[in-house]
């Protein structure tokens, strides 16, 4: 079994709609991170949680909002979704420490209409 | 504001031949810098990580260089494969990432 996992894996949805994707892990890593990544632009952090009581915003946070809903579960919504939210999310993993790699989930590909 | 530079364009390179692929950063060093390898349609997986202090790292047939004069590092891959063929990121930390690199490995 996949240590991260992303749910859905594909969702289109419409614009204004709220929507809730979801990762959890088994790797008992503290630190939980959501990115998008679009053509051309790389990979851009989101928002990022050391633990289950801390969330911090990232580079690019507006629009977006998330729950670190336990050790093993970092969930990001769209309130009100947006076209150019269109992208490839990615949720990431990785020890609490200094120099620790991390461990991505498969992706969730979002199409807003 | 901090910056993450990769070569945009594709890297074509024969079979056997050593590949290298640069990032540049820009403003203080950053503690490490991590190298990620990505398939089409999937998740980064992790490389290589190398320490501010240190100079160069190995595993196998990778190795990367950390140039805290020039700004940049080096990922290199010894006697390249078809199946190297992937785009390669470069990442400041785990706080900022570049475009990445397309790598070809041609047969």
């Amino acid at each position: 079994d996949a240590d991260v996992t992303q749910t859905p894996r594909n969702r289109i949805t419409k614009t204004g709609k709220r929507i809730m994707l979801e990762c959890s892990q088994t790797k008992g890593h503290d630190r939980m991170y959501w990115y998008r990544q679009d053509p051309g632009l790389g990979l851009r952090l989101i928002y990022y949680s050391f633990d289950v009581k801390d969330i911090n915003k990232g580079e690019i946070s507006d629009g977006y909002s998330v729950s670190r809903q336990a050790q093993a579960k970092f969930s990001l919504s769209l309130e009100s979704a947006i076209p150019n939210q269109t992208a490839l999310y990615f949720c990431a993993t990785s020890e609490a420490g200094t120099y620790n790699e991390q461990f991505f989930g498969p992706g969730t590909r979002l199409t807003v209409l | 504001s901090q910056k993450i530079e990769q070569n945009s364009e594709a890297l074509n390179i024969q079979e056997g031949k050593t590949a290298t692929l640069t990032c540049n950063y820009t403003n203080y060093s950053p503690a490490y810098l991590q190298w990620y390898r990505q398939d089409p349609g999937r998740g980064p997986v992790f490389l290589l990580l190398i320490r501010e202090n240190e100079k160069e790292k190995r595993k196998e047939r990778l190795k990367v260089t950390f140039d805290t004069t020039l700004k940049q590092s080096l990922f290199h891959i010894t006697a390249s494969q078809p199946a190297d063929s992937a785009t390669y990121l470069c990442a400041r930390e785990w706080i900022i990432f570049g475009k990445g690199t397309r790598l070809h490995i041609l047969p």
